[in-house]
């Protein structure tokens, strides 16, 4: 089974940052990596697809790049409205999320 | 519009059989595959299982031997039926799209389900 390790685990950021999250996998995933955002009671929404296809009526300030086993999402500038927990996923063996980056404002 | 909304009860107890279903709208079963993931309070997402569209399965392979996923598609409808419930089965339930190489694009507002005795 192919194992995601997401980075950090906890991030504290001011509103304009520019905010990097982590994923490396196990082994190549070949840029099957999905990123999404699950704000607190909410359900998750996916915010990018196959490392850096953009989901539709998801601001530009997200992006994703990466290839092989390391990915990383990008938020070019911090909102408020940003403040959320961060999961990748892989899908190119099974379905593995990582664990989670709890982004807050500073 | 894509809908997709999860059922079934909140309190089981040990030893038995959860069933939840999925009721969707705004695409066919037929069309576009559904799975199910799980979320253990404060805990990491995993997946479970999916139906494609085709009506075939796929399950993780550390509830497979538990775990069933079926469906209606005249009810627009997906199941899942997992047995021998254990405290550590508690957490909300999921259920999202799933288009073949493009997993969990909608997701439904999900289930708390508490295994206790």
């Amino acid at each position: 089974d192919i194992q995601m390790t997401q980075s950090p685990s906890f991030l504290s950021a001011t509103v304009g940052d520019r905010v990097t999250i982590n994923c490396k996998a196990s082994q190549n995933i070949n840029k099957y990596l999905n990123w999404y955002q699950q704000k607190l009671g909410e359900a998750p929404k996916r915010l990018i697809y196959n490392t850096n296809s953009l989901q539709t009526g998801i601001p530009s300030r997200f992006s994703g790049s990466g290839s092989g086993t390391d990915y990383t999402l990008t938020i070019s500038s911090l909102q408020p409205e940003d403040v959320a927990t961060y999961f990748c996923l892989q899908h190119n063996s099974g379905n593995t999320f990582g664990a989670g980056t709890k982004l807050e404002l500073k | 519009q894509v809908q997709l909304e999860e059922s079934g009860p909140g309190l089981m107890q040990p030893s038995e059989t959860l069933s939840l279903t999925c009721t969707v709208s705004g695409f066919s079963l037929t069309n576009n595959g559904v799975g199910w993931v799980r979320q253990p309070l404060g805990k990491d997402l995993v997946w479970m299982g999916t139906i494609w569209a085709g009506g075939s399965t796929n399950y993780n392979s550390a509830v497979q031997s538990r775990l069933s996923i079926s469906r209606d598609t005249s009810k627009s409808q997906v199941f899942l039926k997992m047995n021998s419930l254990q405290p550590e089965d508690t957490g909300t339930y999921y259920c999202a799209t799933h288009p073949f190489g493009s997993p969990f694009d909608y997701w439904g507002q999900g289930v708390l389900v508490t295994v206790s005795s």
